[in-house]
């Protein structure tokens, strides 16, 4: 069983970089792809990409020229930094994972961190 | 890039069948995966691929697809079912991404 534990910076500021960590327990880094998907108030879940264990990323083409998704196997943890943010970025950020034939498929999700962007 | 498109809302009685739709055109080539997201909480995965339930999910979830589109059915609705449902699939633009439904809220009338 795998849990995700996730924590990062909650309120920014426009213009800045957002970053998030995720930490794994219960599972191994090759098992899985490692995901991040968010939810903006009131609305639904949005997919911002996702890393697999090799370092190879997909990035959500409305969000790839700011999104850089990594994984640090030595700490049992992937990140997610989003630079430029402004107040469309205000969401709840979650990690999960995804199978590794069928990366869209989440089992495991974190908690969720709100992030909010404002002056 | 690919969209996904569900009802709002449904209602339902209690103990009755309800069916939630997602409609769009990478479903012609992949599977919906369907999840459940309960006010304040993180979704939880409910069907995935063909009709596979994830361990502890009840059997009265049960999911299809034909043509462009995929159902999520429970039958027999239970008041604990009361919650947002989306379905989500790779897109048809690119086999490494993915994309996710607007989302259905189910209600208990």
């Amino acid at each position: 069983q795998v849990q995700l534990q996730q924590w990062g910076a909650g309120l920014l500021k426009p213009s800045e970089t957002l970053s998030l960590n995720c930490a794994v327990y219960g599972g191994s880094f090759s098992a899985y792809y490692w995901s991040w998907i968010r939810q903006p108030p009131g609305k639904g879940l949005e997919w911002i990409g996702d890393i697999n264990h090799g370092g190879s990323t997909n990035y959500n083409p409305s969000l790839k020229s700011r999104v850089t998704i990594s994984l640090d196997t030595s700490k049992n943890q992937f990140s997610l930094r989003l630079t430029s943010v402004t107040a469309a970025d205000t969401a709840v950020y979650y990690c999960a994972t995804g199978r590794n034939n069928w990366s869209d498929v989440h089992d495991f999700w974190g908690r969720g961190t709100p992030v909010t962007v404002s002056s | 890039s690919s969209e996904l498109t569900q009802d709002p809302a449904v209602s339902v009685a209690l103990g009755q069948t309800v069916r939630i739709t997602c409609q769009g055109d990478s479903l012609r080539t992949y599977y919906a995966n369907w999840y459940q997201q309960k006010a304040g909480q993180a979704p939880v995965l409910v069907i995935y691929g063909k009709n596979s339930r994830p361990s502890g999910i009840p059997d009265r979830f049960s999911g299809s697809s034909s043509g462009n589109a995929a159902s999520l059915t429970i039958t027999g609705a239970q008041a604990e079912d009361e919650a947002d449902y989306y379905c989500n699939s790779r897109d048809s633009s690119g086999y490494h991404l993915e994309v996710f439904g607007t989302g259905t809220k189910v209600t208990f009338l």
